[in-house]
């Protein structure tokens, strides 16, 4: 079946301008992930989902990020009024907490860059 | 907290040669361990996993061994290949987590023919 998918691939910004990334889970996985790649700081979580709710939104680094999922499937990440700082690959990842390790699948992320 | 230190890269090898990224993690609960891989221009993906104590993960080559008394995951391959060539991420998570992962900083391997 098709895995996580993510859009757009690329966004360029203007500083201060508000962007929204779409993260597509794997059909059926009840749980998502959104991460940020960027050089100074590595791989960092951002926000978890279980079904719709979030349990765990300690990664996000101010109010001005904020995500939401609907259905239990679709999750969108909005960033308001962005800073160059916010420069990064997001990722999102999907996992069926079924198979009791917690095994994500990664989706080939959104490269975000901020003028 | 929780966090996963590796070993710094950028790590170069010849074709055929042995290879280890180190990898040692500290955690509060009892952790699975992960190596996942991102190939130049591609995304994240799971190379193998542990879940318990002396555990080995292997996958296209590459074993891990979870050694809970020295806390590491060390990634090996016999015999490396120009295909191998990727950054290599370490990662613990825990069930009371909620199964974020945590990452280590990540180690670029270039392999040369």
């Amino acid at each position: 079946g098709a895995g996580v998918s993510q859009s757009p691939s690329n966004k360029v910004t203007e500083k201060g301008k508000d962007v929204e990334l779409r993260c597509d889970p794997i059909s059926g996985h009840t749980a998502l992930y959104w991460y940020r790649q960027s050089l100074g700081q590595g791989l960092e979580f951002l926000i978890y989902f279980q079904g719709n709710s979030a349990p765990d939104k300690s990664g996000l680094p101010s109010d001005r990020f904020s995500a939401e999922r609907t259905g239990g499937s679709v999750s969108t990440l909005t960033i308001q009024r962005t800073q160059q700082e916010d420069s990064a690959v997001y990722l999102c990842a999907s996992s069926s907490p079924g198979t009791g390790v917690y095994e994500q699948y990664f989706g080939p992320g959104t490269r975000l860059t901020v003028t | 907290g929780d966090s996963v230190t590796q070993m710094e890269g950028p790590v170069t090898l010849s074709e055929e040669a042995f290879l280890t990224i180190n990898c040692t993690y500290t955690a509060t609960g009892y952790p699975s361990l992960f190596w996942y891989v991102q190939y130049p221009g591609e995304g994240l993906q799971l190379l193998l996993k542990a879940t318990k104590a002396d555990d080995k993960g292997s996958n296209k080559g590459f074993e891990a061994t979870y050694r809970k008394e020295t806390t590491s995951f060390h990634l090996e391959k016999g015999s490396v290949q120009v295909s191998d060539s990727a950054v290599y991420f370490c990662a613990l998570t825990t069930y009371n987590q909620g199964g974020k992962l945590i990452f280590g900083q990540g180690t670029e391997l270039s392999v040369k023919p």
